[in-house]
């Protein structure tokens, strides 16, 4: 799987959009970008993924470069309940033998009141 | 149902004790994960399981034991446990076969501390 690059922490203050950016500059043709977050002391959770257009849902929004070489997550209306550290992914479709999911450091956002 | 239950939520075990870890999905999912996490690190996978078969064990001690009865459940059988072993415990689930690149659902975890 392509590596990724994060920053270790970002702040954001409460009621604006979170921008968190993602490098991938080896990511192949059949690799998609996954983004996760953990809430301290709980589960990963799934947030939003995509393969080369930018995609949206009731959580987030995943804006990919044309090259594919990097993304941003952008939250926006960020809330205290944001606080978390949010992984980025890249990987291609799960099959039989290849269903590792790794995680890299991630980033630490805080939203500040 | 769409969630990943894992029981216990916090475990304290002594050196030579044998507990064992347990994780339950009902999504009809068909591969099945644990993961080790430390404080301040990111999951670590250890094990997967696949249509409950062993398909991916990376490198983990033999004092860590998965067993996987059934579609539904994940056994992590724990023995002669060391303090650093203390960690996050982590269950999760996958899709297999569908072209569904989102489907990893991840439980709240067992918290273990060996003593």
């Amino acid at each position: 799987d392509a590596k990724t690059t994060q920053p270790p922490s970002m702040d954001c203050a409460e009621g604006r959009a979170a921008n968190l950016p993602c490098n991938h500059s080896t990511i192949s043709g059949n690799e998609y970008v996954y983004w996760y977050r953990q809430i301290h002391s709980q589960g990963p959770q799934y947030i939003i993924h995509g393969l080369k257009n930018n995609e949206t849902n009731e959580m987030a929004s995943l804006i990919i470069t044309e090259d594919r070489k990097s993304s941003t997550l952008i939250l926006p209306h960020a809330t205290l309940r944001d606080t978390a550290v949010y992984y980025c992914i890249v990987r291609p479709l799960p099959n039989f033998g290849n269903e590792k999911l790794t995680f890299g450091t991630g980033t630490r956002l805080t939203i500040i009141p | 149902d769409t969630e990943v239950t894992q029981t216990p939520k916090h475990l304290v075990m002594g050196m030579t004790n044998k507990k064992s870890l347990k994780c339950e999905q009902h999504m009809g999912h068909r591969a099945m994960y644990w993961y080790k996490q430390k404080a301040k690190k990111p999951p670590e996978l250890m094990f997967v399981y696949s249509y409950e078969k062993l398909s991916i064990n990376e490198s983990v001690p033999s004092r860590f034991s998965p067993e996987c009865p059934n579609s539904s459940l994940l056994n992590l059988h724990l023995h002669a446990l060391q303090p650093e072993d203390s960690a996050l415990y982590l269950c999760a689930s996958s899709q297999r076969g569908q072209n569904l690149p989102w489907g990893y659902t991840f439980g709240s975890g067992t918290r273990l501390t060996v003593v």
